[in-house]
Formats: C-alpha cells, sequence, structure tokens
C-alpha cells in the first residue's frame, strides 16, 4: 500500500525567495511519484514525475524535485519564487508493479507576497 | 491530442435529488479512467476508477456509483445526494500502461443544499 504526506498545509515565501514544498511517501514496492499543480476551481496539471530514472526531475514553469529513498522523501523546489506560483501542490503516488491507483497528499497551498 | 472533457461545471441540488456527472475522453483509446472527489484541506480521494467499458471498481463505499457505457465516458451518479456529498468531482485518465500520469478535467463543484 502507498501513502504521501505532504508537511504543511500552507507556505508562505516572498516573490524571489527559494520555494521548498515537502513530500514524504511509504510505498511497499518501488514508486512513481508525482507533483501535480491546481489553480483555484480548475483540475490538476502535471508538474513532473518520477519513474525510477534519474534522482533529480525537472518539471515545468522551473520546478525541481528530488527522489531520496533513504528519506522516502520527493520534495518540490523552485530556486526563485514568482506571483504566478501561487496555487495549490499536491505530491501522489503510485505503484511501478502496474496498479492503477495513484494516491494523493492532503495538499500545499502556496501564498507568494509581493 | 488528447482531451477531457467534463461537465457539469457547477451544480446546486437539494438533498434527495439524483445526481449525474458526465466525463469524455477523446484522442486516445482503452483509457483507464478515475473519478476524485477534493473536500476543502483534504486532498483528492480516490471514488472509482475503471480499465475498460463495465468494469468498474469502487474505492469508498457511499451512495456514489460509476458507469462506463462507452470506452471514453464515465458517469457518476447518485440517486439520493446527502449533504455530505457537496465537493469539487474531478474526472482524470491515464494510459492503460507506463507510469499512470493522470489528466485531469476542469472539475464539476457540486453544492448540496
Amino acid at each position: 500500500a502507498q501513502s504521501v504526506t505532504q508537511l504543511g498545509s500552507h507556505v508562505s515565501v516572498s516573490e524571489g525567495a527559494l520555494v521548498l514544498l515537502r513530500c514524504n511517501y511509504s510505498s511497499s514496492v518501488p514508486p512513481y511519484l508525482f507533483w501535480y499543480v491546481q489553480y483555484p476551481n480548475q483540475g490538476l496539471q502535471l508538474l513532473l514525475k518520477y519513474t525510477s530514472a534519474a534522482t533529480l526531475v525537472k518539471g515545468i514553469n522551473g520546478f525541481e524535485a528530488e527522489f531520496k529513498k533513504s528519506e522516502t522523501s520527493f520534495h518540490l523546489t523552485k530556486p526563485s519564487a514568482h506571483m504566478s506560483d501561487a496555487a495549490e501542490y499536491f505530491c501522489a503516488v503510485s505503484a511501478v508493479s502496474g496498479g492503477f491507483k495513484t494516491i494523493f497528499g492532503a495538499g500545499t497551498r502556496l501564498f507568494v507576497k509581493a | 491530442s488528447q482531451t477531457i472533457h467534463q461537465w457539469p461545471a457547477t451544480l446546486v441540488q437539494p438533498v434527495g435529488s439524483p445526481l449525474s456527472l458526465e466525463c469524455t475522453v477523446e484522442g486516445t483509446s482503452n483509457p483507464n479512467l478515475y473519478w476524485y472527489r477534493q473536500a476543502a484541506g483534504r486532498g483528492l480521494q480516490l471514488l472509482f476508477y475503471s480499465v475498460g467499458i463495465g468494469q468498474i471498481s469502487s474505492e469508498v463505499p457511499q451512495n456514489l456509483s460509476a458507469s462506463r457505457p462507452q470506452d471514453r465516458q464515465f458517469i457518476l451518479s447518485s440517486k439520493k445526494l446527502l449533504l455530505s456529498d457537496s465537493g469539487f468531482y474531478l474526472c482524470a485518465w491515464s494510459g492503460s500502461s507506463g507510469a499512470n500520469v493522470l489528466t485531469f478535467g476542469a472539475g464539476s463543484r457540486l453544492t448540496v443544499l
């Protein structure tokens, strides 16, 4: 079984500051890991995914995440926040073994201050 | 390219009334289809998924049901809505192989009064 824990339901940063959104996962089999972003009243969009290739994954809009098996973590970072990054971010896990279910974390809302 | 359509976008229904939300996918064949519900501050809860016509797996016992009458059509229904059914419902699809990347519809906001 898989599970995801996102630390911090709300994160606030200043424009231009580092963005760090934390995600820890639990999986009994090798995982696929994802970050999705949701803007208000919209569906989710894929930011990036880890599929057992490179442990540092680059995504859209300057975001990246690093898979750390020893820490069971997949934290999302961006060197310099932009106002347009304000949204809700979801970490998710599914199983490499072919399961069809993707399990989502509770989400972290990112606020960007001018 | 593939697109996913979900409707209606918003819905206000009285308690005890029926529900039908529809989702269709274009540009792909034999997709895996999903219904998620998003409640405020609680992330996404998987309700149903389907790997083929007529094949529905339910994740959470409740008064909702799902059907897949055609390959690229997924319907979420209820015979009698409860107040607790209020939420933001998201349909999604993924390919039948690979990393299970989900592509989401724009969502349907249901308010039960």
